[in-house]
């Protein structure tokens, strides 16, 4: 079935650097959405990327959508300490409501 | 606000025992989804429902059924429960989809079960 491939599984960072994760699809994807889950908490709702070579921002987040839209990379500007957690990226399957969720890359900001 | 509640955060179970996880969604939500999440291997689909009695198996629906009586409420069943289904087990729900969009996943906070 559809995966997708996120890396990295891992990133340490300093407060103040920048972060980017990146997922990548074999496939043409219709559409992605990007989850952020907190230590101890659950998956929320980020962002969602329809168009091809789509770019959006929400503060210091930038979200990009490949011009052929198998692949899209979340970039995080001078991280901060409330950035910890696993981001999923999580692509629309079919026609249904269903997301193919990428393995995830866990964020470990020091301070 | 959009609310999924878990019946437990926490379950301990022995194996071969039946075990229910139930999930409710108070926004009126056509699809509902049951995950499991283990490290390194992120959020995989058990089960699906997108309408009342309706039901389709995800990834990984070996060991487990579903049942979807009432709109609202999505119950997850581990007939004979087994140590390798030891995980978090993730509820979420959302609206049906429309064209090349797809609706906002809500998430419960997740029971955490340990099959002994």
């Amino acid at each position: 079935g559809q995966q997708v491939m996120q890396i990295p599984q891992y990133q340490h960072v300093q407060e103040g650097e920048d972060f980017t994760t990146y997922c990548n699809s074999s496939t043409t994807l219709s559409n992605i959405q990007w989850y952020k889950q907190r230590p101890g908490g659950h998956p929320v709702f980020l962002i969602q990327l329809v168009k091809s070579g789509e770019v959006k921002k929400q503060k210091r987040l930038t979200f990009q959508f490949g011009e052929a839209k198998k692949n899209s990379s979340l970039h995080i500007t001078a991280t901060q300490t409330t950035d910890v957690g696993t981001y999923f990226c999580a692509p629309g399957s079919g026609n249904t409501g269903k997301l193919i969720f990428g393995q995830g890359t866990t964020l470990q900001v020091k301070p | 606000d959009v609310k999924v509640t878990q019946s437990s955060r926490y379950l301990v179970k022995r194996t071969g025992e039946k075990v229910f996880l139930e999930c409710v969604q108070d926004m009126d939500h056509e699809n509902m989804f049951w995950y499991r999440q283990d490290p390194g291997l992120g959020l995989r689909l058990i089960y699906f429902s997108y309408d009342v009695k309706m039901k389709e198996k995800g990834d990984i629906p070996e060991g487990y059924s579903v049942s979807r009586e009432k709109k609202e409420r999505f119950s997850l069943i581990l007939e004979s429960a087994s140590t390798n289904q030891t995980s978090m087990y993730l509820c979420a729900s959302s609206f049906m989809a429309s064209g090349g969009w797809r609706d906002t996943q809500y998430f419960g906070p997740g029971t955490r079960l340990t099959v002994l």
